[in-house]
């Protein structure tokens, strides 16, 4: 497709059980990034992968997430056992690559962001 | 620590009437920085990026600027549809952070006629 395609859009799910999101990047971007946007906060990192290999994962915020991206394409943010803070709406975002130029070059690396999972744990 | 801080929260212009919003921000190493746009219920769309201090990018009704402390987002003559959250976020220069974006709360603009 042309963009960033997350799904579900919407998932309500109850305290304890596990979740799983799923995002497609842009057709040919190597990197891709997870963020949560919760009501009244800014975007939070989460993490990122360049390839299948995710070199940042210091913004997950507990043992209980965890990421995972095979074939450099599709990545799955899991969630166990969620609670209610939780909820909140789950950001996939991808870029061309994560380049480590000057200038021009960086253009490389603008996040192009999908539309959202709007997570509620009941 | 590095900080984003967005000014106003919010901001109700009418039709016609230019504003700034501000966008400050404390990081080691900025790599970019980059003006997304968010309207209910969707994503960040992209809007402009920025790499050094004293460039300026433009784009329809709106105009951004860079310092080497703050950027701002210029809107000339808005219009209804440009009402929307507008959101900031700065690339830091350090290794294996490089891929995060670490954002600014927003601020939300509504434009009515």
């Amino acid at each position: 497709g042309a963009g960033v395609s997350q799904s579900p859009s919407n998932k309500v799910t109850e305290k304890g059980k596990d979740v799983e999101l799923r995002c497609d990047p842009i057709s040919g971007h190597t990197a891709l990034y997870w963020y949560r946007q919760s009501l009244g906060q800014g975007l939070e990192f989460l993490i990122y992968f360049q390839g299948n290999s995710a070199p940042d994962k210091s913004g997950l915020p507990s043992d209980r997430f965890s990421a995972e991206r095979t074939g450099g394409s599709v990545s799955t943010l899991t969630i166990q056992r969620t609670q209610q803070e939780d909820s909140a709406v789950y950001l996939c975002a991808s870029s061309l690559e994560l380049a480590y130029g000057t200038g021009r070059t960086l253009a490389k690396n603008i996040q192009y962001f999908g539309a959202g999972t709007r997570l509620s744990v009941l | 620590e590095d900080q984003v801080t967005q000014s106003p929260e919010a901001l109700r212009l009418q039709e016609g009437e230019s504003s700034s919003l501000n966008c400050s921000y404390t990081v080691s190493g900025l790599r970019g920085l980059f003006w997304y746009r968010q309207d209910p219920g969707k994503g960040p769309e992209f809007l402009f990026t920025l790499y050094s201090a004293g460039e300026e990018k433009e784009k329809e009704r709106l105009k951004a600027t860079l310092t080497k402390k703050e950027s701002f987002l210029h809107i000339t003559a808005p219009k209804p549809e440009d009402s929307a959250t507008y959101l900031c976020a700065v690339q830091a220069d350090r290794g294996s952070t490089l891929g995060r974006l670490y954002f600014g709360r927003g601020t939300q603009l509504t434009v009515w006629p």
